[in-house]
């Protein structure tokens, strides 16, 4: 199965509504887990991390909190800006340092 | 600006055609990547470079051939391609296989494959 799995696309909100963004993964351990977006016609930039079970990543208004009782790491902001407008990657480290994407999940603000 | 630049931004080619996408880094990193980005699938990690060494071939196609000259400059040279390898190209960039959270990547290279 894929080690991470987040929420199909497209979400569509309007500007100033909350957002969550599900993934959740398998692995055996306890694995760095990471949000990274791509903003329309750029690559992909590292939007926050978390190291530990518990640790909560945060950047940019947006906040991930790796659960491991659920093996879970959600995105979540608490008002959306038109300029949030993007793609959303869930990702993890593998064993062997691979980093693991999601498949993605496509954001439309409207104003 | 991530440090990581890529060209051509796109490029159409024909299925006979051999062509390359170029990637270089300035930011003094060690290990580069070559990932693969289609619609509606995962990001696929195609080729590793540590310190010039190749690491890593996720059972890529020859007809995708990788080329690492120093630690800054990466090439995917593609020859005799298929519709379906249509996507982009992303390169990326850490300092070094082992640091996944200080990956930078590229803008990307628009392949089309007509």
């Amino acid at each position: 199965g894929d080690s991470v799995t987040q929420m199909e696309g497209p979400v569509t909100l309007s500007e100033e509504a909350f957002l969550t963004i599900n993934c959740t993964y398998t692995a055996t351990g306890y694995p760095s887990l990471f949000w990274y977006v791509q903003y329309p016609g750029e690559g992909l930039q590292l939007l926050l991390k978390a190291t530990k079970a518990d640790d909560k990543g945060s950047n940019k208004g947006f906040e991930a909190t790796y659960r491991k009782e659920t093996t879970s790491f959600h995105l979540e902001k608490g008002s959306v800006q038109v300029s949030d407008s993007a793609v959303y990657f869930c990702a993890r480290v593998e064993e062997d340092d691979k980093i693991i994407f999601g498949k993605g999940t496509r954001l439309h603000i409207l104003p | 600006e991530t440090g990581v630049t890529q060209t051509p931004r796109h490029l159409v080619m024909g299925m006979t055609n051999k062509k390359s996408l170029k990637c270089e880094q300035h930011l003094g990193h060690n290990a580069m990547y070559w990932y693969k980005q289609s619609a509606k699938k995962p990001l696929e990690l195609m080729f590793v470079y540590n310190f010039k060494e190749q690491t890593e071939n996720n059972s890529v196609p020859s007809r995708f051939s990788p080329e690492c000259p120093n630690s800054s400059h990466l090439f995917l040279h593609l020859h005799t391609l298929q519709p379906e390898d249509s996507a982009l190209y992303l390169c990326a960039s850490s300092q070094d296989e082992a640091l996944a959270n200080t990956i930078y990547f590229g803008e990307g290279s628009w392949l089309t494959v007509v």
